[in-house]
C-alpha cells in the first residue's frame, strides 16, 4: 500500500518568513496529493491540493510542487503569519483511490512574532 | 468546506461498551469515508462507501462496521471498544469514489471526540 513520509515534524519560523514542508510517496499510481490544515482541536481543513497532471499550482502565499519522477511533493508558505500556526498534513491518493487518503505524520508549524 | 455534520460531538464510554457516530454528507455528495484520527498523528482511513455499499476498508478490525443509507448518510459503528479506540473519528465526504487525474475534492467533518475509560 502508499507509504507517505512528511518532513520535518516541528517547524519554527519568524513571522514573514517562508516555510517548507515536503512529503515523500511510495505508489507511483497516487495521482492526488492535497493539504490540510489543523488547528488544535479541530478537523482539517484542505488549504490546497494538486493532481499529477500539473507540476505547481498557487494560491495567493501557498503553493505546491509535484515531482512525480522523484514521487516527492512539497508545501510552501510566504510571508507566514501567526495564524498559519497549525498542524499540516499531505496526503496522497491512487487512481481510482475513491476517498482513500493516505496522511503524512504532520508538520506542526509555529510562527514566531 | 463546511457541510459535512456529524454527531455527537463529544462522547465518553467505557470500554466494551459499543458506540454509533453519524454523519451527514454534503448536499450532492454520494461518497462518505470515516477516518481515526489518534492524538499526535494523522488521520487513518477506515472505510468508505457509495452508493450504500463498501468500496475500501482500511486495516481495521472487524469490531469497525460502518454503513451507507439511501440518503447518503451514514453510521460507524464500533463493538467491544478499548482504551485503544480513543480518538477523534473524522467523516469525509466527496461527489463520488471515482479518482481518475480530475479527482474529487474531500472535505472532513468536525469529527466526533471519542474517549474510552
Amino acid at each position: 500500500g502508499e507509504n507517505v513520509e512528511q518532513h520535518p515534524s516541528t517547524l519554527s519560523v519568524q513571522e514573514g518568513d517562508s516555510a517548507v514542508i515536503k512529503c515523500t510517496y511510495s505508489d507511483s499510481a497516487s495521482n492526488y496529493f492535497p493539504w490540510y490544515k489543523q488547528e488544535l482541536g479541530k478537523r482539517p481543513q484542505l488549504i490546497i491540493d494538486i493532481r499529477s497532471n500539473v507540476g505547481e499550482k498557487k494560491d495567493q502565499r501557498i503553493a505546491v510542487t509535484l515531482n512525480k519522477t522523484a514521487k516527492h511533493f512539497s508545501l510552501h508558505i510566504t510571508e507566514t503569519q501567526p495564524e498559519d500556526s497549525a498542524v499540516y498534513f499531505c496526503a496522497a491518493r491512487p487512481t481510482g483511490g475513491g476517498n482513500k487518503l493516505t496522511f503524512g505524520t504532520g508538520t506542526q508549524l509555529k510562527v514566531e512574532l | 468546506d463546511a457541510g459535512v455534520t456529524q454527531s455527537p460531538t463529544h462522547l465518553i464510554k467505557t470500554r466494551g461498551q459499543h458506540v454509533t457516530l453519524r454523519c451527514s454528507p454534503i448536499s450532492g455528495h454520494k461518497s462518505v469515508s470515516w477516518y481515526q484520527q489518534v492524538l499526535g498523528q494523522g488521520p487513518q482511513f477506515i472505510f468508505q462507501y457509495y452508493e450504500k455499499e463498501e468500496r475500501g476498508r482500511g486495516n481495521f478490525p472487524d469490531r469497525f462496521s460502518a454503513r451507507q443509507f439511501p440518503n447518503y448518510s451514514s453510521e460507524l459503528n464500533v463493538n467491544a471498544l478499548l482504551l485503544g479506540d480513543s480518538a477523534l473519528y473524522l467523516c469525509a465526504s466527496s461527489l463520488s469514489p471515482v479518482g481518475g487525474n480530475s479527482g474529487n475534492t474531500i472535505y472532513f467533518g468536525e469529527g466526533s471526540w471519542l474517549t474510552v475509560v
